[in-house]
C-alpha cells in the first residue's frame, strides 16, 4: 500500500523560501510515476503546482508557469522522497499543501496522495 | 492553459437523488481527463479518470462521460457521504489544471 507524507515548517516569513518534503512508502521513488504537488488557498480550489519523475538517470520536471520560476521539485533516491521549494513567498502562498503520486496502473492521474500540509506565510 | 469551466458552482441535492456534474474544456484534451472528489480535512480521492472509467474501489454509483469538449460526472442514488467538493482535471497538456470545483451539498 502506497503512502505518502508531506513535512515542513508550518510557518514562512514572506520573501523566504518554503520547503516541503514528500515522504514516499510502499514504493519506489524511482520509475515512471510522476509525484506532483498540489495546494489549496483558503477558501479556493485546487492548483496543480508540479510534478517529476525519475526515469533511467534523468529527472524530467513540469511546472506551472502561473508561479513565475519560483518552483523547484526535486527528488531523493537515497531517502525515496520528493521535495517542494518556493521562492520568495508572499501572503498568497499560504495553502494547504498536497504531495501526490500518478501512477502507470492510474494512467498517471494522481491516484495516491498525502494528507496534506498547512503553510502559512506571515512575518 | 486549458482552462476548465465546471457548472453548477452550487448543486442542492438530497440523499437518493441523481447529481449531474459539468465540466468544459477550452480547447481540447481528448479523453485524459478525471474527477476527484474532495471533502474538507480530506485529501482529495480520484473517482474517474480518461472521462469515463472508474479508479479503484469507486462505486458504480459515479459514472463518467464525454462528449467532445464536454465531460459529465453522474453520481446516481446519493449517498450522505457524496456531499461534497468534485473538481475535474486535465492531464492532455501541460500546465495540467483543475476546475474551480462544484460544491454538491445537501
Amino acid at each position: 500500500q502506497v503512502q505518502l507524507q508531506e513535512s515542513g515548517p508550518r510557518l514562512v516569513k514572506p520573501s523566504e523560501s518554503l520547503s516541503l518534503s514528500c515522504v514516499v512508502s510502499g514504493a519506489s521513488i524511482i520509475g515512471s510515476t510522476w509525484w506532483s504537488w498540489v495546494r489549496q488557498a483558503p477558501e479556493k480550489g485546487l492548483e496543480w503546482i508540479g510534478e517529476i519523475s525519475h526515469t533511467g538517470s534523468t529527472n524530467y520536471t513540469n511546472y506551472n508557469p502561473s508561479l513565475n520560476s519560483r518552483v523547484t521539485i526535486s527528488i531523493d533516491k537515497a531517502k525515496n522522497q520528493f521535495s517542494l521549494k518556493l521562492d520568495s513567498v508572499t501572503a498568497a502562498d499560504t495553502a494547504i499543501y498536497y504531495c501526490a503520486g500518478g501512477r502507470p496502473s492510474g494512467k498517471f492521474y494522481m491516484d495516491v496522495w498525502g494528507s496534506g500540509t498547512t503553510v502559512s506565510v506571515s512575518s | 492553459e486549458i482552462e476548465l469551466t465546471q457548472s453548477p458552482v452550487t448543486l442542492s441535492l438530497s440523499p437518493g437523488e441523481r447529481a449531474t456534474l459539468s465540466c468544459r474544456a477550452s480547447q481540447t484534451v481528448s479523453g485524459y481527463l478525471a474527477w476527484y472528489q474532495h471533502r474538507p480535512g480530506q485529501a482529495p480521492r480520484l473517482l474517474i479518470y480518461d472521462a469515463s472509467y472508474r479508479a479503484t474501489g469507486v462505486p458504480a454509483r459515479f459514472s463518467g462521460n464525454r462528449s467532445g469538449a464536454d465531460f459529465t460526472l453522474t453520481i446516481s442514488d446519493l449517498e450522505p457521504e457524496d456531499f461534497a467538493i468534485y473538481y475535474c482535471h486535465q492531464r492532455h497538456t501541460w500546465p495540467l489544471s483543475f476546475g474551480q470545483g462544484t460544491k454538491l451539498e445537501i
